[in-house]
C-alpha cells in the first residue's frame, strides 16, 4: 500500500510564477489537508479539503487555492509566488472517521 | 504567543533515555500527538494521545499528559542514534463537521551522540 505521494519533490520558481503541486492520499483516505512548512519552523496549516470541497482554511491569503477531485487526490495552486513562499510544502490525509494524518514527504518550493 | 511550545535542542547519549517536552494553550485539545520528521523527509506520525488518558506506552516510546497543566511529554528509552530526528508536538480539538486539524509547535531537535 502507498502512502501518501507528492509531487514534484523538488521545484524552483521566479517571483510573481504560479506553482501546482499535486497529493495522492493513501488508499481509503478521503480526506486531504496541506501545510506549509518554513525552515526551522512547525508546519503551518494551509487548508483541508473532504468530499472536494474546502472544509476548513488556516491563515493564508487568497493566492493559496485548492482542489479535491473525486478519486480524493488534491492540489495546491499558489499565484504570483513571493519569496517568503519558499517551503516544504506538506500534504497529510487522514481516513473517514479518524484524526490521526499521514503525511508525504513533501514538496521543495524555492522561488527566486 | 504560540500555541504548543517546546524546546528547540535536546542532546543525549546513546543508550540514555531521552524526554521531549511539550506545553499547550488550548484547553478543549482531544487529541495530542507526536510526530518525527528526519532530514528531507515528510512528518512519521510515532503516537497520539487521547485527552482524557494520563499515559500510553508503545514499545520504547512512552506519553505523558498532564492535562491540568497543559503538560505533553514523550520519552524515549534506550535512545539510539537513528532516533535523531526532530520532534514535534501538535494537538487538534474538533472542528465542525467533525475534522480534526493539528496545530504544530516548532520542533525540538534530538541530537543522539555515541
Amino acid at each position: 500500500d502507498a502512502g501518501v505521494t507528492q509531487s514534484p519533490t523538488h521545484l524552483i520558481k521566479t517571483r510573481g510564477q504560479q506553482v501546482t503541486l499535486r497529493c495522492s492520499p493513501k488508499s481509503g483516505h478521503d480526506t486531504v489537508s496541506w501545510y506549509q512548512q518554513a525552515l526551522g519552523q512547525g508546519p503551518q496549516f494551509i487548508f483541508q479539503y473532504y468530499e472536494e470541497e474546502e472544509r476548513q482554511r488556516g491563515n493564508f491569503p487568497d493566492r493559496f487555492s485548492g482542489h479535491q477531485f473525486p478519486n480524493y487526490s488534491s492540489e495546491l495552486n499558489v499565484n504570483a509566488l513571493l519569496l517568503g513562499d519558499s517551503a516544504l510544502y506538506l500534504c497529510a490525509s487522514t481516513p473517514r472517521g479518524y484524526t490521526e494524518a499521514f503525511f508525504g514527504q513533501g514538496t521543495r518550493l524555492t522561488v527566486v | 504567543g504560540e500555541d504548543v511550545e517546546q524546546s528547540l535542542f535536546l542532546s543525549v547519549r546513546e543508550g540514555d533515555s531521552s524526554v521531549i517536552n511539550c506545553t499547550y494553550t488550548d484547553s478543549s485539545s482531544t487529541y495530542l500527538y507526536w510526530y518525527k520528521q528526519e532530514p528531507g523527509a515528510g512528518l512519521q506520525l510515532l503516537t497520539y494521545i487521547f485527552s482524557n488518558m494520563d499515559m500510553k506506552q508503545d514499545q520504547r516510546l512512552t506519553v505523558l499528559l498532564n492535562k491540568k497543566d497543559k503538560h505533553l511529554s514523550l520519552r524515549i528509552a534506550d535512545t539510539q542514534t537513528g532516533d535523531s530526528a526532530i520532534y514535534f508536538c501538535a494537538e487538534s480539538s474538533e472542528i465542525s463537521g467533525g475534522s480534526y486539524i493539528p496545530t504544530f509547535g516548532r520542533g525540538t531537535s534530538l541530537i543522539v551522540h555515541p
